[in-house]
């Protein structure tokens, strides 16, 4: 069973509606990636964290998606206004420091929108 | 830029038959190589990691060797199970920032 858990698994938004999903990284897990997995099975990746510091973001993520990964709290990707192309599954997945780490994976949400 | 080609989307074998999903990178600096296995509606699961002293990574069956030389790190089985239907990703780690970057996975679907 997977060790990083993200909810919801699931949701479904109207298009121009917010949409957030949440994760919990592996115990331990100082560095936090989001990737987007789309109906290509292909993954996109999104942003990752060290701690609660962006190390990288793409274009897209910079203007209609937020994220952040607090202390203490859980780590969070919000679409700001859900388009139809958003509609995907949602992967966020933790490793420890050194890059060469396995990155573990949570279940995903899936999201919908119509 | 860095990337991973996988050259097949869909591998269909007949149980007991060998496996091999082919794997190339372009990286710029010497990469960590990845397979990951992705059960339907479940999480991309790390089937096999390269090591960095050229040993050969084993995991439930499957190995996969690095070559430097021609670039490629193909996951292979001798047998072929039902269970091993899924999907397959070969992944790769660049430069300093940990990203992995993902090929564009291949289903095998292992009939009876």
């Amino acid at each position: 069973n997977s060790k990083v858990i993200q909810t919801p698994r699931y949701l479904v938004k109207g298009q121009g509606q917010k949409a957030k999903m949440r994760c919990i990284p592996e115990k331990g897990h100082p560095v936090v990636f989001w990737y987007q997995q789309n109906k290509n099975n292909e993954f996109k990746f999104l942003i990752n964290f060290q701690n609660q510091e962006v190390l990288q973001q793409i274009d897209m993520t910079e203007k209609r998606f937020s994220a952040e990964c607090p202390s203490n709290s859980p780590c969070s990707l919000e679409i700001q206004s859900s388009e139809a192309g958003d509609s995907a599954l949602y992967l966020c997945a933790s490793r420890g420091d050194f890059s060469g780490n396995t990155l573990y994976f949570g279940e995903g949400s899936r999201l919908i929108v119509v | 830029g860095d990337s991973v080609t996988q050259t097949e989307g869909l591998v269909t074998l007949t149980e007991g038959l060998p496996v091999m999903l082919n794997c190339t990178y372009q990286s710029t600096y010497s990469p960590f190589l990845f397979w990951y296995v992705q059960h339907l509606n479940e999480a991309p699961k790390l089937l096999l990691k390269s090591f960095t002293d050229n040993k050969r990574p084993e995991h439930q069956g499957f190995h996969a060797t690095l070559h430097k030389s021609s670039s490629s790190f193909h996951l292979q089985k001798s047998s072929a199970q039902l269970s091993d239907s899924a999907l397959y990703y070969c992944a790769s780690i660049t430069g300093n920032t940990g990203k992995l970057i993902f090929g564009l996975g291949t289903t095998l679907q292992v009939q009876p």
